[in-house]
């Protein structure tokens, strides 16, 4: 069985450090992308890159590009997003989902990491 | 870059009604839209890849239609357990992008 299983909820002060993992199961890990997803409080879903753990290609959406770093540790089937410097604008739910080299879809995704920014 | 448009933003309909929300893109790009369910408090969940296929597993009363610029999704009779939030999702190589729709929240009249 596919699953993607994130790491839990955080709460931090806006200026802290933070890293958030999904790890992959039941599939060849180095052989799909993770994207992840950010979903802020009430708002629609919004792409913020994707990596393949195969060779660590990583691809950034222009909003989000310099504001966070996607990273993956194949060794340990797990993915990885993280800021140096967290806002309270980056309070939002951040999904991890898998896409299929070759398709446009993401087809199985996390259960969701809360990052709560707040001083 | 590419823009989606997804219309309405909600939508109150009854049991056993007939359902569709369109999704339109600023420029051609073919059949690379693909349409998910997000459930309060879960992850979204693929439906529709590909404009029209049917992910497996997922009821037949759920279709996508479409090409080019103009995209439909149809929940052919509303059951109680659709009440979700419904996105498109397109995505563009030149830049390497993947955009989702604002979205349709649905709601049972």
């Amino acid at each position: 069985e596919v699953q993607l299983v994130q790491s839990g909820a955080e709460v931090k002060k806006p200026g802290e450090s933070l890293k958030i993992s999904c790890k992959g199961s039941g599939y060849s890990f180095t052989s799909y992308w993770i994207g992840w997803v950010r979903q802020m409080p009430g708002k629609g879903l919004e792409w913020m890159g994707i990596i393949y753990p195969g060779d660590s290609d990583t691809r950034y959406s222009p909003s989000f590009q310099g504001q966070v770093t996607i990273s993956a540790d194949k060794s340990i089937s797990t993915a990885y997003l993280q800021w140096s410097s967290l806002k309270a604008s980056d309070t939002a739910m951040y999904y991890c989902a898998r896409n299929k080299v070759g398709a446009t879809t993401f087809d199985y995704w996390g259960q969701g990491t809360l990052v709560t920014v707040s001083s | 870059d590419i823009q989606m448009t997804q219309s309405p933003s909600s939508l109150s309909a009854s049991v056993g009604d007939r359902v569709t929300i369109t999704c339109q893109a600023s420029q051609d790009i073919s059949n690379y839209l693909n349409w998910y369910q997000q459930k309060p408090g879960k992850a979204p969940k693929l439906l529709i890849y590909d404009a029209s296929n049917l992910e497996t597993g997922v009821p037949s009363r759920f279709s996508g239609s479409g090409s080019g610029t103009d995209f439909t999704f149809t929940i052919s009779s509303l059951q109680p357990e659709d009440i979700a939030t419904y996105y498109c999702q397109q995505y563009d190589n030149l830049p390497y992008m993947y955009t989702f729709g604002q979205g349709t929240k649905l709601e049972i009249k």
